[in-house]
């Protein structure tokens, strides 16, 4: 079942401006992780953060998770071509191994 | 994509034609996971096994089977009871919650 939802769905930046994209949920979770993908390729991990953290860095990545809101931002810093792809969030409750993935956000950086 | 191989890259299926996709992995992981991506919407899970000879539907496993008969290997069988077969397949396994992600097969119908 799918549990996450992006927002926004597709977003157009340009070559060193920031990228934020919001990820909300529904039932309560032990943890919520980023992926990536690239066009035809297959999911990257990026960034995980626990239920009993707030912020986290990694890199030029930054995330944020607020369990009363239940949502979380994942910003990109000084973004780069490269950084096309599209982004994903995924939730993993403490009852399961499975992740429940939202239907992503399409990032494009033009240089 | 991390010691998760996935073949072939495309697919084409004939009406009432059952196919097999294969998923291998070298990263010593017990637990393997096939979700179908559909465009636009985020990934669906099939089936997932969490050790040898064992495994489990997800939410949408109908027209589908799976063997696990050895910890590297997961194949995914796509059945004739597959009307929509159409889809980006992805295999991944995982060590902690991390998944591991191959690079993926593009099922088509003929």
């Amino acid at each position: 079942s799918q549990q996450g939802e992006e927002d926004p769905q597709a977003l157009s930046i340009q070559e060193g401006e920031n990228a934020t994209m919001n990820c909300s949920y529904k039932t309560s979770i032990n943890n919520l992780q980023w992926y990536r993908q690239n066009s035809g390729r297959g999911l990257v991990h990026l960034i995980l953060i626990r239920s009993n953290e707030r912020e986290k860095h990694s890199g030029r990545l930054r995330v944020t998770l607020d369990t009363s809101k239940k949502s979380s931002s994942l910003l990109i810093t000084a973004s780069r071509a490269a950084d096309t792809a599209s982004y994903f969030c995924a939730t993993g409750s403490s009852n399961d191994y499975k992740l429940s993935f939202g239907a992503g956000t399409t990032v494009t950086v033009r240089a | 994509d991390g010691g998760i191989t996935q073949s072939p890259k495309y697919l084409f299926r004939k009406e009432g034609q059952n196919v097999t996709l294969s998923c291998e992995q070298n990263l010593n992981h017990d637990a393997m996971y096939w979700y179908r991506q559909d465009p636009g919407q985020g990934l669906r899970l099939i089936y997932y096994s969490q050790i040898v000879n064992d495994f489990q539907k997800g939410d949408i496993a109908e027209g589908y089977s799976v063997s696990r008969e050895k910890k590297e290997s997961f194949p995914l069988t796509v059945t004739s009871a597959q009307k929509n077969p159409t889809a980006f397949y992805l295999c991944a396994s995982r060590t902690g919650v991390k998944l591991f992600f191959g690079s993926g097969t593009q099922l088509s119908v003929l």
